[in-house]
This record gives C-alpha cells, sequence and structure tokens, in this order.
C-alpha cells in the first residue's frame, strides 16, 4: 500500500536559518504529493502540491520539487521566520481519493 | 466563505461511553472526509463520502465507528462505546466533486480523550 515516511522532529532553527524537512514515499502509479502545514490551534492547511514527476510547489518562499527517481519531495525554505514555527506533514494521493500523509514534523523557529 | 467547522473543539469522556462528533464541510462541497491523528502518528484516513453516500470506508477501524451524512450536509462521527486507543485527533475535510478535488479543506479538528 501506499506509504509516507518523513523526518521525525522536533527540528529547532534560528531565525533566517536554512530548512529542509526530508519527505519520501511509496506508492503504485503516479501520486500527486503535497505538504501540509499546522499552526499552533489552527486545522491543516494546504502548503503546496505537486502532481507529476520534476514539478516544482511553491508557496509562501516554501518549495518542494517531486522527484520520481528517488521517490522524495523535500521541503525547502530559504530563511525560515518565527512564524513559520508549526507542524509540517507530508502527504500523498494515489488511487481514489483520500491522503496518505507521514507522521507530521514539529518545526520551532527561535529568534 | 466559511471553512469547515467541527464541534466540539475538545472532548473528554470515559471508557465505555458514547461520543458524537460533528463535521460541518464548506457549502457546496460535496465530498466529505474523516481522518484522524492518534498522539504522535500519521494521520490515518477513516472514510469518504460523496453527498450522502459513503465511497470509500476503508479506513473505519472497527464497528464502535459510525458515520452519518444525512442530507448530504454536515457529518456526524459516533464512536460507541468508546476505548482508551480511540483517543486522538479527529479532522474532518471537505472537497468539490470533479476539478480542484485535489485540494481538501480541513477542519480545526476535535481533540478527542477516552478516560
Amino acid at each position: 500500500g501506499n506509504s509516507v515516511t518523513q523526518m521525525e522532529g522536533p527540528v529547532t532553527l534560528s531565525e533566517e536559518a536554512f530548512l529542509t524537512i526530508n519527505c519520501t514515499y511509496t506508492a503504485t502509479g503516479y501520486p500527486s504529493l503535497f505538504w501540509y502545514v499546522q499552526y499552533p490551534g489552527e486545522g491543516l492547511q494546504l502548503l503546496l502540491k505537486a502532481t507529476k514527476a520534476d514539478d516544482k510547489g511553491s508557496n509562501k518562499g516554501f518549495e518542494a520539487t517531486y522527484r520520481k527517481e528517488t521517490t522524495s519531495f523535500h521541503l525547502e525554505k530559504g530563511s525560515v521566520q518565527v512564524s513559520d514555527s508549526a507542524v509540517y506533514f507530508c502527504a500523498l494521493r494515489g488511487g481514489g481519493n483520500k491522503l496518505t500523509f507521514g507522521t507530521g514534523t514539529q518545526l520551532k523557529v527561535e529568534l | 466563505e466559511a471553512g469547515v467547522t467541527q464541534f466540539p473543539s475538545h472532548s473528554v469522556i470515559e471508557k465505555g461511553q458514547t461520543v458524537t462528533l460533528r463535521c460541518d464541510p464548506i457549502s457546496g462541497h460535496d465530498n466529505l472526509y474523516w481522518y484522524r491523528r492518534v498522539m504522535g502518528k500519521e494521520i490515518k484516513f477513516l472514510l469518504h463520502f460523496v453527498k450522502e453516500s459513503k465511497q470509500d470506508e476503508s479506513g473505519m477501524p472497527n464497528n464502535r465507528f459510525l458515520a452519518e451524512r444525512t442530507g448530504g450536509t454536515y457529518s456526524t462521527l459516533k464512536v460507541q462505546p468508546a476505548e482508551l486507543e480511540d483517543s486522538g485527533v479527529y479532522f474532518c475535510a471537505s472537497s468539490h466533486l470533479g476539478q480542484g478535488a485535489y485540494e481538501q479543506y480541513f477542519g480545526p479538528g476535535t481533540r478527542l480523550t477516552v478516560t
């Protein structure tokens, strides 16, 4: 079946540091890939997505590239801010509509 | 436009009791999903409604869980009787049919604690 593996947290960074959160997946066929973010006290929000190999999703300074050869979709941001502190979930959508999520990575950004 | 809303935000019940969670999707969204995150683990799919019909309920853990979506609007998820392992955060999401169905809009979740 489908599965998503993402790096465990928590990840603590200083403001303006570079962020990478690794995500790899196992799926049959050609899934769509997503990053969701959950800010404290809020629901999950779609951060970015990519629907086919080599697509790059981007939003709010975050980027992730769909790498079929390495089955990866790593999340990156060049300069994090305190307001980026949240839990980040990597997810895929294979056959059907349901999403398969990773365990989530908590990010804490400090001044 | 109002987002997905869920009620209650928190619920604490004793083992053996019954709890009903409610989800109001975004108006006009025919797809409605339930997911669950058990402490520190991944968010897992429970089931998917298209309008009032259950499209996929492969993630429902056992027959103590009953989901309904009468009239194709709001949905309820009832747990009866609740067990300790049912504790977690229950998320509801909704999306349009057809184009744009990829984007599921999530509610804030209901945190369920079974003691």
